[in-house]
């Protein structure tokens, strides 16, 4: 089975502090995404990375940056978080051929004070 | 313009009905791809079904069928006697162009489904 996992099910950050969220993917995937979900908005591409270091920008990058040292692995950075940044966020990971599922992680929820 | 719409925010059905969620989508692409995703209250996003732009039959899995009409551009998801534990948020979601390293996908809105008893 493949298994996304998320560093947090739950975070609470104050405003100007440097937030890391975590992804893993266990199966080997090319691509990974962070997506961020608010009600009513469903979900919106903020980053994706299809190989290591390599990083293109989603719709709603503004705010946030990512790093993928390691293929496994790929990291959403938030240098200075702010209040409109409190949301659900969820890391997905696929196969280089984007015909195939996007697996997703259990999601983090983020409140930011 | 939205890619994907789903114009139902909320759907009510009872055990063991059918039911029809509406999706329609925008593309000026040949080659692509759809997606239906189910997120319990618990969180995690489930992948439920995929139709290629084409496959020429209609996408089913088990209870869940695709209802892919490519001239009126628009990709139904419906549920055969639905359960109670089909209870969930359904997302419509698309991959535009041909197959390619790193292509996200673009999500709807979201139609809420509760079934009752």
């Amino acid at each position: 089975d493949v298994k996304v996992t998320q560093s947090s099910r739950y975070l609470v950050k104050r405003t100007g502090e440097k937030v890391f969220l975590e992804c893993v993917q266990d199966m080997d995937h090319e691509n990974m995404f962070w997506y961020r979900q608010d009600p009513g908005l469903g979900l919106r591409l903020i980053y994706f990375s299809y190989d290591v270091k390599m990083k293109e920008k989603g719709d709603i990058p503004e705010g946030y940056s990512v790093s993928r040292e390691k293929k496994e692995r790929f990291s959403l950075i938030l240098e200075s978080a702010s209040t409109n940044q409190t949301s659900m966020y969820l890391c997905a990971s696929s196969l280089w051929d984007s015909s195939y599922e996007q697996y997703f992680g259990p999601g983090t929820r983020l409140t930011v004070t | 313009a939205q890619k994907i719409t789903q114009t139902q925010p909320g759907m009510f059905v009872q055990e063991k009905e059918a039911v029809t969620l509406d999706c329609t989508y925008d593309t000026s692409d040949q080659s692509y791809g759809l997606f239906w995703y189910k997120q319990p209250s618990s969180g995690e996003m489930i992948f439920l079904i995929y139709q290629g732009s084409y496959d020429e039959q209609n996408a089913t899995e088990g209870r869940y069928s695709l209802n892919f009409q490519k001239a009126r551009k628009s990709a139904n998801l419906v549920i055969s006697a639905s359960q109670l534990g089909d209870s969930a948020m359904y997302f419509c979601a698309m991959r535009e162009g041909v197959r390619q390293a790193g292509t996200a996908l673009i999500f709807g809105k979201g139609t809420t489904l509760s079934v009752s008893s």
